[in-house]
């Protein structure tokens, strides 16, 4: 699986947007990109995935760059629920890939 | 409500003491993992299973057993535990994890261990 590079923490004022970079430069042509999240050592929660094409779901939006190279994660109005470690992670889809490799991710804190 | 539920939540013993850490998912998922994660290394695979028994070695198995004889549950066992073994440990769960499309993988709350 690519390599990726995370800040390793980042704030954001609640009721904006927060915007988490990832750097996947390795990324080959049939790894997707994930993101999880994980609130105060629960256990992580899936985000969003998206191969080339930028994606949104009820809980975010995934902008991917042209070249795959970059992706950032978007919350679009962030809350105080939202404080969590995202991680971003690089894998292919199927074979016999059978785990996630979470990294050390971004620690959002969500403030007043 | 669809769950995947790990007992104990929390657990201090000694060492030497075989336990079990049982997980469970209600969500007729085909396959199912145990994480452990420490401070600064992340989540670690130590074992996976892609079906009722079916099961494979993770990144880190040494020091531990699993077993798959129901398609719900994925007990972990740790039959001599050392105090290395001290980590807070995730089951995840997903409907398999191979194919499109995607099948995110469902966690449950941890389980936080000590071994003195």
């Amino acid at each position: 699986d690519a390599k990726t590079t995370q800040p390793p923490s980042m704030d954001c004022a609640e009721g904006r947007a927060a915007n988490l970079p990832c750097n996947h430069s390795t990324i080959s042509g049939n790894e997707y990109v994930y993101w999880y999240r994980q609130i105060h050592s629960q256990g992580p929660q899936y985000i969003i995935h998206g191969l080339k094409n930028n994606e949104t779901n009820e809980m975010a939006s995934l902008i991917i760059t042209e070249d795959r190279k970059s992706s950032t994660l978007i919350l679009p109005h962030a809350t105080l629920r939202d404080t969590a470690v995202y991680y971003c992670i690089v894998r292919a889809l199927g074979g016999t890939a059978s785990k996630l490799t979470f990294g050390t991710g971004t620690r959002l804190q969500v403030t007043l | 409500e669809a769950q995947v539920t790990q007992n104990p939540r929390y657990l201090i013993t000694v060492t030497g003491k075989k336990l079990t850490v049982t997980c469970s998912q209600n969500m007729n998922h085909e396959y199912m993992s145990w994480y452990r994660q420490d401070p600064g290394l992340g989540l670690r695979q130590i074992y996976y299973s892609m079906n009722v028994e079916v099961t494979d070695k993770g990144d880190v198995p040494e020091g531990y057993k699993v077993s798959r004889k129901e398609k719900r549950n994925f007990p972990l066992i740790l039959e001599s535990p050392s105090p290395n073994q001290t980590s807070l440990y995730f089951c995840a769960s997903s409907l398999r994890m191979t194919g499109i499309p995607y099948q995110p993988q469902h966690f449950g709350d941890g389980t936080r261990l000590s071994i003195l």
